[in-house]
């Protein structure tokens, strides 16, 4: 069975940083692509980051570009976001999401995700 | 980017009701295009892939059609646990896009 559990989450001062783990198991976890997804508080879901199976390519959103980034250790089947340079309009749910397909280069389809975790960025 | 639009933003329907939800790309997404549901407090769940292959494990009350840009999530008979929040997604280019939602709720 595919599970994703995210940890990290909390309240964060603005400016502040914070860094979002996702363990994972239940599949074969370096032949998958994995990304973040968030959804602010009465929001859609956006999308966050992604990173491919082997860690060599990885892509952002124009809201986070430069501020967060993703990586991922597969001898340990995590993923992480480390994010900076914290704003408001980050506090959010932050999912963890499969890709569906094996060994795709870029992000695709999600079909397992995590519970999600809540960021609140405030003083 | 590719602007992802979904009609109605919500709607109450009784169970049993035939209930569609449509979703329009800003462009021609060919069939990339999927759709999810999401309750609170629980983990986002795939309904639809490649705009009409229903995901594993997904009851065969949902189905979804369209290609191009128009494309609909049709649940042929309301069940009690399919009230919730249905985002479309589109997966032909990132960044990776969202409709805004439809919350299915209860009449």
């Amino acid at each position: 069975e595919v599970q994703l559990l995210e940890s990290g989450g909390g309240l964060v001062q603005p400016g502040g940083s914070q860094r979002l783990s996702c363990a994972a198991s239940g599949f074969t976890f370096s032949n998958y692509g994995l990304s973040w997804v968030r959804q602010a508080p009465g929001k859609g879901l956006e999308w966050v980051s992604s990173i491919s199976g082997s860690g060599g390519s990885t892509y952002h959103g124009d809201s986070v570009k430069g501020r967060f980034t993703i990586s991922r250790d597969n001898s340990k089947n995590t993923l992480y976001l480390q994010m900076n340079s914290l704003r408001a309009e980050d506090t959010a749910v932050y999912y963890c999401a499969k890709d569906r397909i094996l060994f795709t280069g870029s992000p695709s389809t999600f079909d397992y995700w995590g519970q999600g975790i809540l960021v609140t960025v405030s003083s | 980017d590719i602007q992802m639009t979904q009609s109605p933003s919500s709607l109450s329907a009784s169970e049993g009701d035939r209930v569609t939800i449509t979703c329009r790309a800003s462009q021609s997404i060919s069939r990339f295009l999927n759709w999810y549901q999401l309750k609170p407090g629980k983990a986002p769940k795939l309904l639809i892939y490649a705009a009409s292959s229903l995901q594993s494990g997904v009851p065969s009350r949902f189905s979804g059609s369209g290609s191009g840009a128009d494309f609909t999530l049709t649940i042929s008979s309301l069940q009690p646990e399919d009230f919730a929040t249905y985002y479309c997604q589109q997966s032909h280019s990132t960044p990776l896009t969202f409709g805004q939602g439809t919350k299915v709720e209860i009449k």
